[in-house]
């Protein structure tokens, strides 16, 4: 799927601060951040609807997200932990609404040492 | 919190099979549900989603519901090798924009 690309693909890391990014080229108002651990189903994170941050789940801190316009996302990571290595996809929906479909990105693989 | 579950956890079958995957979740109320394929290294795909009791078909795709006994299948006819992927059921939580996915079925077609 190349109308949603996440960028980096692969990223390892120590007890660094980084930045993953997602944009989106659908024309949709809803964005997702989803972290999907190794024998995990993906589990929300955060969710924007038309640049609103509209859900927060339980996340540590060192999670902050960014929707600077309504086709990109920014996940800033700060002093990763090892819980943390995981893979985080990017996803977009036409709204918020029961029944929508969403469209996911192909992840980004993030390893911390 | 709603929970979902999938059995079985994995399946094989000869390409030509037809394959029946299950899914139960917990809360009456809860929306749509979803089935999404995830093929290795890639992001989950959506096939069918169902809201209403009954069955619903597109293609080789057939997905049945009861919600009075909180259960979901999904059917696909005259499997393929191109099929052999993770499927996932995913509740949708009303008008939340939230997705409750369950762990996952592998399945595995055999040329």
């Amino acid at each position: 799927n190349t109308k949603i690309t996440q960028s980096p693909r692969y990223l390892i890391l120590g007890r660094a601060n980084k930045s993953l990014e997602c944009e989106q080229h659908l024309g949709h108002n809803a964005m997702y951040w989803y972290k999907q651990s190794a024998e995990k189903p993906p589990e929300l994170m955060f969710l924007y609807n038309l640049k609103q941050l509209i859900r927060n789940e339980t996340v540590p801190s060192r999670f902050i997200p960014e929707c600077p316009d309504s086709s990109k996302l920014l996940l800033h990571i700060s002093a990763v932990d090892p819980e943390d290595s995981a893979v985080y996809f990017c996803a977009s929906s036409p709204g918020t609404v029961s029944n929508e479909r969403l469209f996911f990105g192909h992840g980004t693989k993030l390893s911390v040492l | 919190q709603e929970k979902v579950q999938q059995s079985p956890e994995s399946l094989i079958v000869p390409e030509g099979a037809m394959v029946s995957l299950n899914c139960s979740f917990s809360d009456s109320a809860s929306q749509s549900i979803w089935w999404y394929q995830q093929h290795p290294g890639k992001g989950p795909k959506a096939l069918i989603s169902i809201f209403s009791n009954g069955n619903k078909k597109e293609g080789r795709l057939t997905v049945y519901l009861n919600r009075a006994s909180l259960h979901v299948s999904l059917h696909i006819k005259d499997s393929q090798p191109s099929d052999s992927a993770v499927y996932l059921c995913a509740v949708s939580m009303g008008n939340t924009g939230k997705l409750i996915f369950g762990l996952g079925t592998t399945l595995q077609v055999q040329p």
